[in-house]
């Protein structure tokens, strides 16, 4: 079975400053796809970025990078130049290869403060 | 724009009333899935579906069941409401993936409220 933790439960951080979510993740798999969603305050959940196991090279979308250490099984999400609108709990997922179904992490509440 | 609409943003029933929260996506999609979300807990899977008539149990499926009669709406059902189905209720849609990225899609949520 896979299992995802997230061990931030909450954090808060300065408009414009860059903020980093911690994810990590057990699971025998070597196929999989890892990813990253926002739950912005009384709004639907949405996708933020994904990563492919077998990819090395980290995501990137806008200011949005993950660090993915496929060892240590790792998967950081870091966002610069954060934005009010960035204020969202945020949840980390994880899905193998072949499988339709997502396993979540517990949640990371992430305040931007103006 | 892909969209997934859930039937009620607020829900409050009463212990022992049947429940229905319906969930309906207009992106054709084949697999469609019903989440209960906790504090501290996240997300859990209730039930999947991944065609019409078609269910498989998540890891928490007891006192719910399911019904997919068609492909665009999947429901998720409370026979016999307790307390500690109180809870947000989200759901999702997806198309079969396999060695794709197959993102899913999520409703709003029903927040239900069992008194």
């Amino acid at each position: 079975a896979q299992t995802v933790t997230q061990s931030q439960p909450e954090m808060s951080v300065q408009e414009a400053e860059t903020v980093t979510l911690s994810c990590t993740y057990d699971t025998s798999e070597n196929n999989y796809y890892l990813f990253w969603y926002k739950q912005p305050p009384s709004r639907q959940m949405i996708l933020v970025i994904r990563q492919e196991a077998y990819k090395q090279q980290n995501a990137t979308e806008n200011r949005f990078s993950v660090n993915f250490q496929k060892a240590a099984k790792s998967f950081s999400l870091k966002i610069s130049d954060s934005q009010l609108g960035d204020t969202a709990m945020y949840f980390c997922a994880f899905r193998v290869f072949g499988n339709e179904k997502l396993t979540f992490g517990t949640g990371t509440r992430l305040t931007i403060i103006p | 724009d892909v969209k997934v609409t859930q039937s009620s943003r607020y829900l409050v029933k009463r212990t022992g009333e049947k429940v229905f929260l319906e969930c309906v996506q207009d992106m054709d999609h084949e697999n469609m899935f019903w989440y209960r979300q906790d504090p501290g807990l996240g997300l859990r899977l209730i039930y999947f579906s991944y065609d019409v008539k078609m269910k498989e149990k998540g890891d928490i499926p007891e006192g719910y069941s399911v019904s997919r009669e068609k492909k665009e709406r999947f429901s998720l059902i409370l026979e016999s409401a307790s307390t500690n189905q109180t809870s947000m209720y989200l759901c999702a849609s997806s198309s079969p993936g396999g060695g794709d990225y197959n993102e899913q899609f999520f409703g709003p949520g029903t927040r239900l409220t069992v008194l």
